[in-house]
């Protein structure tokens, strides 16, 4: 099995940067996903991690330490449309399928 | 609009009764999943269907049950309804691996 902890809820403020950290503890490791999810709306893919390292896309960055089980999810530039949960989640083999398990969701409140 | 589309949008439900949902995929993507998403929380996974098959299951009884049909598209069955199942609930579609998944802006089922 897995365990998943991130953050329940942060606050910013908009043009800030924001960093939401997951912590995770897994038997069989491959690759972390964050997803973005406004109230009542389908979660959006914005990432993928299965190496070390920093993955920077656009105003989006994730970053992954495999040996620490760690990840964060960095936004920069903040606007009010980022207002929304957050959801780390860990891909790992269970019973020969990589099923993603998914954190509780960090849920972001930008304010003017 | 995510190309996964799930109905119905609502549903209200008595306590013991039984109901169906559905999710159908533009893509073709021949594996679907379904997640439970109580308020506030992250999407916890029930199943996984790979060409008709059920390949993973997660920690829910055996009154939620699962069809995938030729055409991908997937039922989520749960009989003898009881208040906790109330939420919402998300099929998403993607490849066997567990990349590329695709949300559907899913179900809120309450259960009265």
């Amino acid at each position: 099995g897995q365990n998943i902890d991130q953050p329940t809820e942060m606050t910013a403020t908009e043009g800030a940067i924001v960093q939401i950290n997951c912590t995770y503890q897994t038997s069989g490791f491959n690759g972390l996903f964050w997803y973005q999810q406004h109230a009542g709306e389908a979660p959006t893919f914005l990432s993928y991690n299965v190496l070390d390292g920093l993955e920077e896309k656009g105003r989006f960055s994730s970053f992954l330490s495999r040996s620490k089980g760690y990840s964060y999810l960095l936004l920069k530039e903040l606007q009010m449309k980022d207002s929304a949960s957050y959801l780390c989640a860990v891909r790992d083999l269970e019973g020969g399928s990589y099923i993603p398990t998914f954190g509780r969701g960090t849920s972001l409140i930008v304010h003017p | 609009e995510t190309g996964v589309t799930q109905s119905p949008t609502h549903l209200i439900k008595t306590r013991g009764q039984q109901v169906t949902l559905r999710c159908s995929s533009q893509s073709g993507h021949n594996t679907v999943s379904w997640y439970q998403q109580a308020l506030g929380q992250g999407p916890q996974f029930i199943f996984q269907y790979y060409r008709e098959e059920e390949n993973g299951r997660g920690n829910f009884p055996p009154r939620f049950s699962g069809l995938q049909f030729p055409n991908y598209s997937s039922e989520l069955n749960v009989n003898a309804l009881e208040l906790d199942d109330s939420a919402l609930y998300l099929c998403a579609t993607g490849d066997r691996d567990g990349l590329g998944y695709t949300f559907g802006s899913g179900t809120r089922l309450t259960v009265v």
